[in-house]
């Protein structure tokens, strides 16, 4: 079946602009998971929803770093005013389900590899 | 704040040998998940483990949680496995329910 799919794989923006990353997790997938992964640093959790609602958004750098998903489906990280130190690998995981049990082990996507200029 | 550490940060060996990656993990942390990335590549979720053991091919896993503790066995290790090998903890309970906190990621090489 079809794993957990990110659009764009690749976005070059320049600073200052807004830039928006999807993420469609697995079909039937409840919990979606948004993590970042700086050059040469290590994965950093952003955000996570629980169907349409984001329980979690501590990890959220600044103001400028937004999600939101939609019919318990897809997701969008939006990044407005970009940065350069907002360059990094955005990746996005899904799992049946962020409750307790055996079925929330998570599925990660090939990312976003977001270069700003 | 949870956390996880991994060790060693690089781990160079020749092909057949047995490699062992250890990642300890903190309090709040329900189980474990060993992820592998390639270069240049994307994130593999290997394993996903709360108790015991688990095996998939020359990859085996085990944890002990009365000591907060969790390996990564690769056996007779071939070059395709030289990639970064990630443990990361999930949350085990709040409103993060879920959340994975990573560990530094251990580069392992393997030569022919």
């Amino acid at each position: 079946g079809a794993g957990v799919s990110q659009s764009p794989s690749n976005k070059v923006t320049e600073k200052g602009k807004d830039v928006e990353l999807r993420c469609d997790p697995i079909s039937g997938h409840t919990a979606l998971y948004w993590y970042r992964q700086s050059l040469g640093q290590g994965l950093e959790f952003l955000i996570y929803f629980q169907g349409n609602s984001a329980p979690d958004k501590s990890g959220l750098p600044s103001d400028r770093f937004s999600a939101e998903r939609t019919g318990g489906s897809v997701s969008t990280l939006t990044i407005q005013r970009t940065q350069q130190e907002d360059s990094a690998v955005y990746l996005c995981a899904s799992s049946l389900t962020s409750l307790a049990g055996a079925y929330n082990e998570q599925f990660f996507g090939p990312g976003t590899r977001l270069t700003v200029l | 704040k949870n956390e996880v550490e991994q060790s060693p940060q690089n781990l160079t060996a020749q092909e057949g040998e047995f490699i062992t990656i250890n990642c300890s993990y903190s309090v709040g942390i329900s189980a474990l998940h060993w992820l592998q990335q390639h270069p240049g590549g994307g994130i593999v979720s290997l394993f996903m483990l709360s108790s015991g053991k688990k095996k998939h091919g020359r990859l085996i896993a085990t944890i002990n949680i009365q000591e907060k503790h969790s390996s990564l066995h690769i056996t007779a290790s071939h070059p395709r496995d030289s990639a970064v090998y990630i443990c990361a903890g999930r949350n085990a309970g709040g409103t993060s329910y879920g959340k994975l906190t990573f560990g530094q990621g251990t580069i392992l090489t393997v030569h022919p």
